[in-house]
């Protein structure tokens, strides 16, 4: 399979432990994106990669949460002292640079409990 | 920022029957607008998309409609059929310095009945 990959799956956690999510582009894709989205609601933008630069975050990308993609391939998301709030699924989608069409991963479903 | 609205929020079918789902969007700069479909424990897969500089596209059931004046887009499923039940989003993507970025819709559940 060659689409976005994402590890795990599903991640329960205890309120203020850390977590880390990896997310593997499609090979080739020099942008990668990550979303939030909860229940009911659609997917909302949190930062995406250029290669290995961080070009955008959003607002919803508190100082707990931390993203990277060191060599331009994977990309890890941190959050640091979880809170139930972040409760959610987390996407990651790639593309090409010039092109918009973004693919999405299957997502890793947190839990904070 | 950009903002996107989406309606219906649920749309139930019967077989065989048309659904249409309508967004409007705020910015003017958008130039992108994609459509995904999403099942149950899935992310969201990429059915359709159309640029600024096109009114319609269409892809053998599927197509979708844009109205830059009006700042509107709609998706339009012909011949509906079971399989066709998911929740779908639309998006926008601002160009510039946004250019990576989607905003998406609220999401329409639609259910086709057998």
């Amino acid at each position: 399979d060659t689409g976005v990959s994402q590890d795990p799956r599903h991640k329960i956690t205890k309120r203020g432990q850390n977590v880390t999510f990896r997310c593997d582009p499609i090979s080739e894709h020099n942008r990668l994106y990550w979303y939030r989205q909860t229940l009911g609601q659609g997917p909302e933008f949190l930062t995406y990669f250029q290669n290995e630069a961080q070009l955008e975050k959003s607002r919803l990308l508190s100082d707990r949460f931390s993203a990277e993609r060191p060599k331009g391939s994977f990309s890890t998301l941190e959050i640091q002292r979880t809170e139930q709030g972040d409760s959610a699924m987390y996407l990651c989608a790639s593309s090409f640079k010039h092109r918009n069409e973004q693919y999405f991963g299957p997502g890793t479903r947190l839990t904070v409990t | 920022g950009e903002n996107v609205e989406q309606h219906p929020s649920t749309l139930s079918v019967q077989e065989g029957d048309s659904a249409v789902i309508k967004c409007t969007y705020s910015d003017s700069a958008s130039n992108y607008f994609p459509w995904y479909k999403q099942e149950l424990g899935k992310g969201p897969q990429l059915i359709i998309d159309i640029r600024s500089n096109v009114g319609e596209k269409k892809d053998q059931r599927i197509a979708v409609t844009l109205n830059k004046t009006a700042k509107h887009f709609s998706l339009h499923i012909t011949e509906t059929q079971p399989e066709d039940s998911a929740v779908y989003f639309c998006a926008a993507n601002a160009g510039g310095t946004s250019y990576g970025k989607l905003t998406f819709g609220q999401g329409t559940i639609l259910t086709v009945h057998p």
